[in-house]
This record gives structure tokens, sequence and C-alpha cells, in this order.
């Protein structure tokens, strides 16, 4: 099993651009998570999905839109890319909610310029 | 909204040398959560606490829960080069089972041979 993988690991982006940051999970999990992280921040929750076709917003949601339109994909987007939003993106899923376990996702590095 | 404070930020140790890290809630916790990162990598769960005063060992790390579920602990006993990496408490608000996971700052533990 390949857990949680995110795509791509790094990006570099212009102010203004778009993208779409993936994750996919193998565990039937049904909750997923995107969090970001910076130094000195810990990991902070933007968006999160209690199951296929939910979403809801986390504690730093602002500038990112999120879909879960199958179980095992959370997507995360960025309409227009601001140097604020150069961070750490994690995606992570559990099995039944909020008690249990995380398992992160690799990461993905994203810069905006 | 709930806040989880925790402490130090940053922790040298000499290898051998003892460490703990403290995480503390603004609320009473339904649960509490461990996670560590090394270095460029991504969270890993350690362990979950759930009862008051509740202590949990693995091998030389022991994790306490405070009586009142508020704070919580991780000790380490002889630090070795391989727990280099961040801690991480998170803590779910109590009074349901549904409260978001809410994570801490970190500890940035380096440990010098």
């Amino acid at each position: 099993n390949a857990g949680v993988t995110q795509t791509p690991k790094f990006r570099v982006l212009k102010t203004g651009q778009s993208m779409t940051l993936l994750c996919a999970q193998d565990m039937n999990h049904e909750y997923m998570y995107w969090y970001r992280q910076d130094p000195g921040m810990g990991l902070r929750l933007i968006h999160y999905s209690v199951g296929e076709g939910t979403t809801a917003k986390g504690e730093v949601p602002d500038g990112y839109n999120v879909s879960r339109l199958k179980k095992q994909n959370f997507l995360l987007g960025l309409e227009s890319a601001a140097p604020s939003q150069t961070s750490v993106y994690f995606c992570a899923s559990s099995y039944g909610g909020w008690v249990q376990p995380q398992h992160f996702g690799d990461g993905t590095r994203l810069s905006i310029l | 909204g709930q806040q989880v404070m925790q402490i130090p930020q940053y922790q040298h140790v000499q290898e051998g040398e003892d460490f703990t890290t403290y995480c503390n809630s603004s609320t009473t916790l339904s649960n509490i959560q461990w996670y560590k990162q090394r270095p460029g990598g991504h969270p890993v769960f350690l362990i979950q606490l759930v009862k008051s005063g509740e202590v949990k060992k693995q091998k030389r790390l022991t994790f306490q829960f405070g009586e009142a579920k508020k704070n919580s602990s991780l000790h380490i006993t002889a630090t070795q080069t391989i727990d280099v990496g961040t801690y991480f408490c998170a803590g779910q608000a109590g009074g349901t089972s549904y409260g978001k996971l809410t994570f801490g700052q970190g500890t940035i533990l380096t440990v010098h041979p």
C-alpha cells in the first residue's frame, strides 16, 4: 500500500498563477485533511472532508478551495497564488474522524514568487 | 477558538541527556495525540492519550496526560541521534468526539553526539 500520496513534491509559481495539489489515499479512509506548515507555526488546518462529496473550512481557508469528488482523492486549489501562500502543504487522512490517528503524505513544497 | 501551546520551541541536548516537551491547552481535551516529524519528512503518529492522568510508555518515550486533561508531556530518556526531529502534540476539544484536532507549534529537538 502506498498510503497517502501527494503530487507534485515541489512547485514554483508566480504571483497570480493558479494550481491544484493532488492527494490520493488507498486506505479507504473517510476523513481527509489539508494542512500548511510554516516555521514556528506548527500545522494549520486549511480544509477538511468527512466523506466523499463533503468539504469544510479549517483554521486558515482563505485563498484556497478544495474538492472531494472521489473518496480516495482530495484536491487543494489555489485560484490566484500569493507570496503568503509559500509553504509546505501536507495532506492527511484518517479512518474514523478526529479521534483517529492521521496518516500524512510526504508534502508539497510550494514557493510563490 | 481552541489553542494548543507547546514549549519549548527548540531544545538542544547532548546524546544521553533527557528531553521533555510540554503541551498546554486553553480548553479541556477529550484526547491528545503526539506526532514526530523527522527533518525533511512528514509527521508520523506516535501515540494517543484519552484518560485523565494516563501514562503510556514506548521504550525510552514516556507520555503523560494531565489530571485536568488540559496538558500533556513527552519525556525521552537518554536521547539518541535517532530522536532528532520535531515533536507535535495535537489536542481534540472535549465534549464531543467530533471536535477538530488542533496542533501545537512543535518542539524541534537536536541531539549532539
